[in-house]
């Protein structure tokens, strides 16, 4: 049974840098995409990017300037950070697990965490 | 990129009924989507993939088809427990887009 587990600041001000950490137990870590989605209060889910255990990544083009995901397999842990965040990033933030290179809908996830970005 | 598209954005329907809600993409997409059901302050969860493939624990009343750019996500015989907002998303290629999603209510 995979679980996700994350973790990571809360509360931001402008031109901070989120940063969120997303640790992965159980079943394989290196046959995966791990994948960031968020939600912002009331909205929809926003797909931001995938990352794979060989550090290959996709990114959202409406983010791609100012995200950057990076992976530590030693770890089976995975990470996004957030340059110059607005309060239009105030948001949940969720960890998932991706595809297998073959079909890319995600089937678990972290439990969220919400950041707030407020000066 | 493709764009996805759900409809209605919400509805309202009795416990008994069968409800169907629609996703389009913007360009073919085979069957490269998956149906999430997300309740309120709960982690989204999968309901279905490949267009039509049900997630195993899914209940059978729920129910995809389409390919293409037309796809549908169908609940038999709605329940209580069914009242969440739905989301399609696309995956053929990233981004790996949501539609704007529905939200079912139970009259």
């Amino acid at each position: 049974q995979v679980q996700l587990q994350q973790w990571g600041a809360g509360l931001l001000k402008p031109s901070e840098t989120l940063s969120l950490t997303c640790a992965v137990y159980g079943g394989s870590f290196s046959g995966y995409y791990w994948s960031w989605i968020r939600q912002p209060p009331g909205k929809g889910l926003e797909w931001i990017g995938e990352i794979n255990h060989s550090g290959l990544t996709n990114y959202n083009p409406s983010l791609k300037s100012r995200v950057t995901m990076s992976v530590d397999t030693s770890k089976n842990q995975f990470s996004l950070e957030l340059s110059s965040v607005t309060a239009a990033d105030t948001a949940v933030y969720y960890c998932a697990r991706g595809g297998d290179g073959v079909t890319y809908h995600s089937d678990c996830w972290g439990q969220g965490t919400l950041v707030t970005v407020s000066s | 990129d493709i764009q996805m598209t759900q409809s209605p954005s919400s509805l309202s329907a009795s416990v008994g009924d069968r409800v169907t809600i629609t996703c389009r993409a913007s360009q073919g997409i085979t069957n490269y989507l998956a149906w999430y059901q997300q309740k309120p302050g709960k982690v989204p969860k999968l309901l279905i993939y490949g267009a039509s493939t049900l997630q195993s624990g899914v209940p059978s009343r729920f129910s995809g088809s389409g390919s293409g750019t037309d796809f549908t996500l169908a609940i038999s015989s709605l329940q209580p427990e069914d009242a969440a907002t739905y989301y399609c998303q696309k995956y053929n290629s990233a981004p790996r887009t949501f539609g704007p999603g529905t939200k079912v209510d139970i009259k």
